[in-house]
């Protein structure tokens, strides 16, 4: 099963607004990761926030961990058309052959309207 | 090279074909993996390498697929008697280390159709 799993599944929005996306866990996790995907095809990794921070920003995006209720939040503000893509959350499980096993939801499909 | 490299970034074949898929990752990135996506789904690992070695291969879907790392670097994604359920994008990933803080490093895909 899938271990993030992403908040709204579309979100439709107007240039210059905020997006906000969530996305939510089943497990414990060493760090949580943000990625974006055009058109279906190679995703670019956007942030990675670990697990004893509670915020990260990185230009107009911020991210929030809250371990307590298993759950992270992606913010992009002043949204452009080139922000349409699909947007995954990745929470990671150190695995016992010691590394960083992503385990991906279905995504939220971000469209911004110029 | 710059980047997560894959070839064919599109493979069309018929039910029952054998095909391999092609990763180049960053060069000397030790980890490399293997996901697979179905239209309006996120990734789902099949396998992850360190070095040559299949650490992991617990999300292979079965015995029909197969992954090599011969040289600790180029991958392939071997899948025998293809079936229509096969159809996705396979993709791979390296990363420079194992453990807890290393991001993942995305190649743009290989497109499959099993017609």
């Amino acid at each position: 099963s899938q271990q993030g799993e992403e908040d709204p599944q579309a979100l439709s929005i107007q240039e210059g607004e905020n997006a906000t996306m969530n996305c939510s866990y089943k497990t414990s996790i060493n760090n949580l990761q943000w990625y974006r995907q055009n058109s279906g095809r190679g995703l670019v990794h956007l942030i990675l926030i670990r697990s004893n921070e509670r915020e990260k920003h990185s230009g107009r995006l911020r991210v929030t961990l809250d371990t307590s209720k298993k759950s992270s939040s992606l913010l992009i503000t002043a949204s452009r058309a080139a922000d349409t893509a699909s947007y995954f959350c990745a929470p990671d499980q150190l695995t016992s052959g010691g590394y960083n096993k992503l385990i991906f939801g279905a995504g939220t499909r971000l469209a911004v309207h110029p | 090279g710059a980047g997560v490299s894959q070839t064919p970034s599109n493979k069309v074949t018929e039910k029952g074909k054998y095909v391999e898929l092609r990763c180049d990752p960053i060069s000397g990135h030790t980890a490399l993996y293997w996901y697979r996506q179905s239209l309006g789904q996120g990734p789902e690992f099949l396998i992850y390498f360190q070095g040559t070695g299949a650490a992991d291969d617990s999300g292979l879907p079965n015995d029909r697929f197969f992954a090599v790392r011969p040289e600790g670097s180029v991958s392939t994604l071997k899948i025998q008697r293809t079936e229509r359920g096969d159809s996705a994008v396979y993709l791979c990933a390296s990363s420079y280390l194992t453990g807890r803080y290393n991001e993942q490093f995305f190649g743009p895909g290989t497109r499959l159709t099993v017609l």
